[in-house]
C-alpha cells in the first residue's frame, strides 16, 4: 500500500522560507516512470500544482511561483522535499505531496499540511 | 498556461437524480483530462483519466466524456456520498485544475 506522508512547521513568518517534507513508503522513488510533486490549496479554494521531480532530477515548477519553489528527492530516506522562498499570507494553503501518473493506478496523494504563514 | 474553466460553481440536485458538470480548457489537451472528488479534509480522490476511463474502484455511476477543450462529467442516480466538490484537471502539460464545482443536496 503506497502512502504519503508530509510534514512541516504549520507557521511560517513572512519573507521566511517554508520547508515541507514528504515521506513515500511501500513504493520506491528510485524510477523515472512517474513524477512527484507538490500541490496546495488555500482555505476554501482551488487546487494548484506548485512543481514536480523525476528521478532523473529533471524538475518542473509552476511559473506562476516566480522561481521561489525548489523541489529537490532523498533517495536514500525515499523522501522529496519542497522549499518556498519569501513567502507571504497568500502562501497559507493545505500543502499535499503528490505523484500522479494520468493512468488508472498511480495516482496518489499526501494527507496534506496546514501551512499558515503569520507573523 | 492551459486555463480550466468548470461550471457551474455550484449545482443543487436531489438524491437518485443525475448530475452533469461540465469543462473547458484554453486550448485543446487532447483526451488528458481527470476528474476528481474531494471532500472536506480530505485529499482529492481521483474518478476519471484519459476523459473517459474510470479509476479503480469507482462506481459505474461515474462518467466521463469528451476531448479536445470540451467535457463533461455525469454522475447518474446520485448517492449521498456523492455530495462534494468537484474538480477537472488536465495534465497534457503538467497540471492545472478547474476552480471547482460544489454538488450539494437539492
Amino acid at each position: 500500500q503506497v502512502q504519503l506522508q508530509e510534514s512541516g512547521p504549520g507557521l511560517v513568518k513572512p519573507s521566511e522560507t517554508l520547508s515541507l517534507t514528504c515521506t513515500v513508503s511501500g513504493y520506491s522513488i528510485n524510477n523515472n516512470k512517474y513524477p512527484w510533486g507538490w500541490i496546495r490549496q488555500p482555505p476554501g479554494k482551488g487546487l494548484e500544482w506548485i512543481g514536480s521531480i523525476y528521478y532523473s532530477g529533471s524538475t518542473f515548477y509552476n511559473p506562476s511561483l516566480k522561481s521561489r519553489a525548489t523541489i529537490s528527492l532523498d533517495t536514500s530516506k525515499n523522501q522529496l522535499s519542497l522549499k518556498l522562498s519569501s513567502v507571504t499570507a497568500a502562501d497559507t494553503a493545505v500543502y499535499y505531496c503528490a505523484s500522479l501518473g494520468g493512468d488508472c493506478c498511480h495516482d496518489y496523494w499526501g494527507q496534506g499540511t496546514l501551512i499558515t504563514v503569520s507573523s | 498556461e492551459i486555463v480550466m474553466t468548470q461550471s457551474p460553481g455550484t449545482l443543487s440536485v436531489s438524491p437518485g437524480e443525475r448530475a452533469t458538470l461540465s469543462c473547458r480548457a484554453s486550448q485543446s489537451i487532447s483526451s488528458n483530462l481527470a476528474w476528481y472528488q474531494q471532500k472536506a479534509g480530505q485529499a482529492p480522490r481521483l474518478l476519471i483519466y484519459g476523459a473517459s476511463s474510470r479509476a479503480t474502484g469507482i462506481p459505474a455511476r461515474f462518467s466521463g466524456s469528451g476531448s479536445g477543450t470540451e467535457f463533461t462529467l455525469t454522475i447518474n442516480s446520485l448517492q449521498s456520498e456523492d455530495f462534494a466538490v468537484y474538480y477537472c484537471q488536465q495534465y497534457n502539460n503538467w497540471y492545472t485544475f478547474g476552480q471547482g464545482t460544489k454538488l450539494e443536496i437539492k
